[in-house]
């Protein structure tokens, strides 16, 4: 249980264009979801917070209108990545929480995304 | 503010030896801790969490971790490492008083290779 995928699993994109990424939680509910970026050999940085239903909530320094985040549904968030520039190439995941509780984030398996 | 330590960038080990990774914490309040390990170019898998109780918890994978509070500690141990236990292992805390949210801060992980 607690699967959560994510599509594509790799995007090759020109500069100036926008690359949508999809994340699902499989087989549960997420009222929250996360969304990461990760750098080769870095840790994890949390871009932002998308919550069922309301805007999302970025951290300090992530441009909300680049990075669009949509969580429509208890299974589903999109971050588009708009105007794409080279700087933006990087790996990117999501993570989900079980609604209803519980503290554990389940990971998604990463887009990574390249702009040309 | 929360905070998360990895001292080791790497950790080499042989097979069949007993593995630790250290991780150390910073929380105002009381801390939510986690283990993830990740392989290449893949998401984030779940080890193991202390949340309350027993301060040594065991995970997947024969996996365990010891929250030591006085020592602000929650190092990643295995009795006897496997070559398929080489990956990126990263440790995360969460703060669980109100004001910290559902945000998890991320170690800079260590690299773990266990050789033949």
């Amino acid at each position: 249980g607690a699967v959560v995928s994510q599509h594509p699993s790799r995007v090759i994109c020109k500069s100036g264009t926008s690359v949508k990424i999809e994340c699902r939680s499989l087989d549960f509910q997420a009222t929250t979801m996360f969304w990461y970026r990760q750098f080769p050999k870095q840790s994890l940085m949390l871009m932002a917070t998308s919550n069922e239903g309301s805007k999302a909530t970025y951290e300090q320094g992530v441009e909300k209108d680049k990075f669009l985040i949509n969580h429509a549904s208890l299974t589903l968030s999109t971050l588009t990545v708009t105007s794409a520039h080279p700087e933006d190439s990087s790996f990117y995941i999501c993570s989900a929480k079980l609604a209803g509780g519980g503290d554990t984030q389940y990971f998604g398996p990463g887009t990574r995304l390249t702009v040309l | 503010a929360q905070s998360v330590a990895q001292p080791e960038d790497q950790v080499n080990v042989a097979e069949g030896n007993p593995l630790t990774v250290k991780c150390t914490y910073s929380v105002s309040g009381n801390p939510y801790l986690f283990w993830y390990v990740q392989y290449p170019n893949r998401g984030l898998q779940f080890l193991l969490k202390y949340i309350t109780g027993d301060n040594l918890v065991k995970g997947s994978y024969g996996f365990e971790a010891e929250f030591n509070k006085s020592q602000t500690s929650f190092h990643l141990k295995k009795p006897s490492a496997l070559v398929s236990d080489s990956a990126l292992y990263f440790c995360a805390v969460r703060d669980i008083g109100w004001a910290a949210g559902n945000k998890l801060t991320f170690g800079g992980g260590t690299r773990v290779l266990v050789k033949p």
